[in-house]
């Protein structure tokens, strides 16, 4: 079983659109929750992070955390062309080296 | 602020050889984490330097080594280069053993 799963997609929505990307974890050890933005090509770029249980906003993203779940989303507000990325989620261990464990990223396009 | 920096960009190397790939970390920060990206996954974790010293350890084979130095820059080396090892090996920094670690533009290796 892997740690962190993602749905490997596409997830298509279209502009304007919210977009609701979902990932969920095994290790209930696992503090803290982020998300990275990749562009094809590129390395990653850390667009949230959260820690506790609840909603997290910074502009037109929200992280949110459900740890008796083991249930980490990420929603994009009126989504835009530049968003059309693939987005990892990664759980924080502690310990063994203080690792992010990563899913394998949905891909997602937003389309005109 | 200086991001993290890589080098070389790309590489291509014959299957045997060796390896070395270079980080300097973000301006401030004292950790370096490296990881592994093969196409169409998450990046996989290495390990990380800590104070010039390992701080944990993924899984991989001991022919991944590395170095940290007291600027805190860092280096991996691979020995003995496979063909599963081509990917794309991406360095994070991260202040002290804090939780979000940033990447830089990583490095491509190709072995053939």
């Amino acid at each position: 079983q892997k740690e962190v799963e993602q749905n490997s997609g596409p997830l298509s929505v279209p502009e304007g659109a919210i977009a609701s990307l979902n990932c969920t974890y095994s290790d209930r050890g696992s503090q803290s929750f982020f998300w990275y933005r990749q562009y094809s090509g590129k390395s990653p770029e850390l667009i949230m992070s959260i820690y506790s249980n609840g909603d997290k906003e910074d502009g037109r993203f929200t992280a949110q955390l459900n740890k008796a779940s083991q249930y980490v989303s990420l929603l994009i507000r009126d989504s835009q062309p530049s968003d059309s990325a693939t987005y990892l989620c990664a759980a924080y261990h502690e310990g063994g080296g203080n690792k992010l464990t990563f899913g394998t990223g949905t891909q997602l396009k937003v389309e005109l | 602020e200086t991001g993290v920096t890589q080098s070389p960009t790309h590489l291509i190397k014959t299957r045997g050889q060796q390896v070395t790939l270079r980080c300097s970390s973000q301006s401030g920060h004292n950790t370096v984490s490296w990881y592994q990206q093969a196409l169409g996954q998450g990046p996989q974790f290495i390990f990380q330097y800590y104070r010039e010293e390992e701080n944990g350890r993924g899984n991989f084979p001991p022919r991944f080594s590395g170095l940290q130095f007291p600027n805190y820059s860092s280096e991996l080396n691979v020995n003995a280069l496979e063909l599963d090892d081509s990917a794309l090996y991406l360095c994070a920094s991260s202040v002290g053993l804090s939780y979000e670690q940033y990447f830089g533009p990583g490095t491509r290796l190709t072995v053939t």
